[in-house]
């Protein structure tokens, strides 16, 4: 039974390209979450989804970024016209109860030059 | 009211010495209370996690203690070895509400020296 799988693990991007970061969860899990690490600093929420439903986007940006989880396949996070300051490292985790028993995948790391 | 507030930011131990992180709430709603450890370069891995109607919860060497008067929790990690070290992070979550949004604190790096 596979973790949560991220990929890919690194990506640059020149500033004004587009990001696009793959989540698959846990083989059951239907709840999917993605946070943002800046360098040492905590985990911060961006997004709360569900097959076909994004349920709480109270920590995305207004601009930019965007999220979805498709009925098949993997959960994506976009971001158009990355800028220096996205430059992170974006986890995605997954549960199979609201809220419990997370379990992370091994995060993307984005960088912008 | 959301925040979470973990201290030290840093923590040095001998091995065999006890580790003891501090976190603070203020959302009295919040109801979940979970550790992550965290290694460079990987993802947060859940370590131990607490509800309000127990006062301690103790797995192996790791042990969460609660005070809901105070709104504090804190992990102790006894008897501390070198393959301790790596950044661990408190977290509060309300588990009645309808997502599954945890807040984390800032993160404490652990190192405990040989």
């Amino acid at each position: 039974n596979a973790g949560v799988m991220q990929n890919p693990r690194h990506l640059v991007r020149r500033r004004g390209q587009e990001a696009r970061l793959r989540c698959s969860p846990m083989k059951g899990h239907s709840h999917v979450y993605w946070y943002r690490q800046l360098p040492e600093e905590g985990l911060k929420f961006m997004v709360y989804l569900q097959k076909e439903n994004i349920i709480d986007e109270s920590g995305m940006p207004k601009e930019r970024f965007s999220a979805e989880f498709p009925k098949e396949g993997p959960s994506i996070l976009r971001i158009q016209q990355v800028v220096r300051g996205d430059s992170a490292a974006y986890f995605c985790a997954s549960s199979s109860q609201i809220g419990d028993g997370y379990t992370f995948g091994s995060g993307t790391r984005l960088t912008v030059v | 009211q959301q925040q979470v507030k973990q201290s030290p930011q840093s923590l040095i131990v001998q091995k065999g010495g006890i580790s003891i992180i501090n976190c603070a709430y203020e959302n009295t709603a919040f109801d979940y209370f979970p550790w992550y450890q965290q290694f460079p370069g990987k993802g947060p891995a859940l370590l131990i996690a607490i509800r309000p109607d127990v006062s301690e919860k103790k797995e192996g060497r790791f042990t969460i203690s609660f005070n809901k008067s105070a709104k504090q929790f804190s992990l102790h990690i006894m008897d501390s070895q070198p393959g301790d070290s790596a950044t661990y992070f408190c977290a509060a979550n309300k588990g009645s509400s309808n997502t599954g949004k945890l807040i984390f604190g800032q993160g404490t790096t652990l190192q405990v020296k040989p």
